[in-house]
């Protein structure tokens, strides 16, 4: 069955960087897309990029272009997200979750457990 | 990008209402839209694709509609199960994703 696990928790200075780490299995990796989408407390939800673990092509909201980098390594079949100079409103559940179908370009029905990171002085 | 606005924010229903919630993309996005459902402390389930392609295991009472940039997800007759916050989410080729804002369905 398809799964996508999580890195843990994380508790992070502003200004500082996170790299989360979204490990799938139950499906061939390099097939799907990997969508990276984050929901702050009681919040809605904001999508902040994919990339085609087949060919490391990524594609970044405006939101966080230049802030963000998405990638992956194939060999262990796990994509990452690193957001850097973080904010205090960067506190947020960080989700990656993959693309129904092959095509690309399709939303997302599979998600990870969710990774919550915590910006604080 | 893409801007999408959902109506109305917050809705209140009782079991068994006819319930219709409204999404709008900001530029013609054809039928390339998905609705999910969210509810408190879990992760979002996609209800909806293609603007009315029903997802597998999903109840029929869901439906959705529209194209071009009106878009509708219509529960037909309100269960327990449904309340909860419903998101439209854009998917057109070549744009980023983009979701709404979300509509909270509550009890009344």
């Amino acid at each position: 069955q398809v799964q996508l696990v999580q890195s843990g928790a994380e508790v992070k200075k502003p200004g500082a960087s996170v790299k989360v780490s979204c490990k799938a299995s139950g499906y061939t990796f390099t097939d799907y897309y990997i969508h990276w989408i984050r929901q702050a407390p009681g919040q809605g939800l904001e999508w902040m990029g994919w990339i085609n673990p087949k060919n490391f092509d990524t594609k970044y909201s405006q939101k966080f272009q230049g802030r963000v980098t998405m990638t992956r390594d194939t060999s262990i079949s796990t994509a990452y997200m690193e957001l850097r100079s973080l904010r205090s409103d960067d506190t947020a559940i960080y989700y990656c979750a993959r693309e129904k179908t092959e095509s690309g370009y399709a939303p997302v029905n599979y998600w990870g457990q969710g990774t919550l990171v915590t910006v604080s002085s | 990008d893409i801007q999408m606005t959902q109506s109305p924010s917050t809705l209140s229903a009782s079991v068994g209402d006819r319930v219709t919630i409204t999404c709008r993309a900001s530029q013609t996005i054809s039928s390339w839209l998905a609705w999910y459902q969210q509810k408190p402390g879990k992760v979002p389930k996609l209800l909806i694709y293609g603007a009315s392609s029903l997802e597998s295991g999903v109840p029929s009472r869901f439906s959705g509609s529209g194209s071009g940039t009106e878009f509708t997800l219509t529960i037909s007759s309100l269960q327990p199960d449904d309340f909860a916050t419903y998101y439209c989410q854009q998917y057109k080729s070549y744009s980023p994703f983009t979701f709404g804002p979300g509509t909270k369905v509550d009890i009344k």
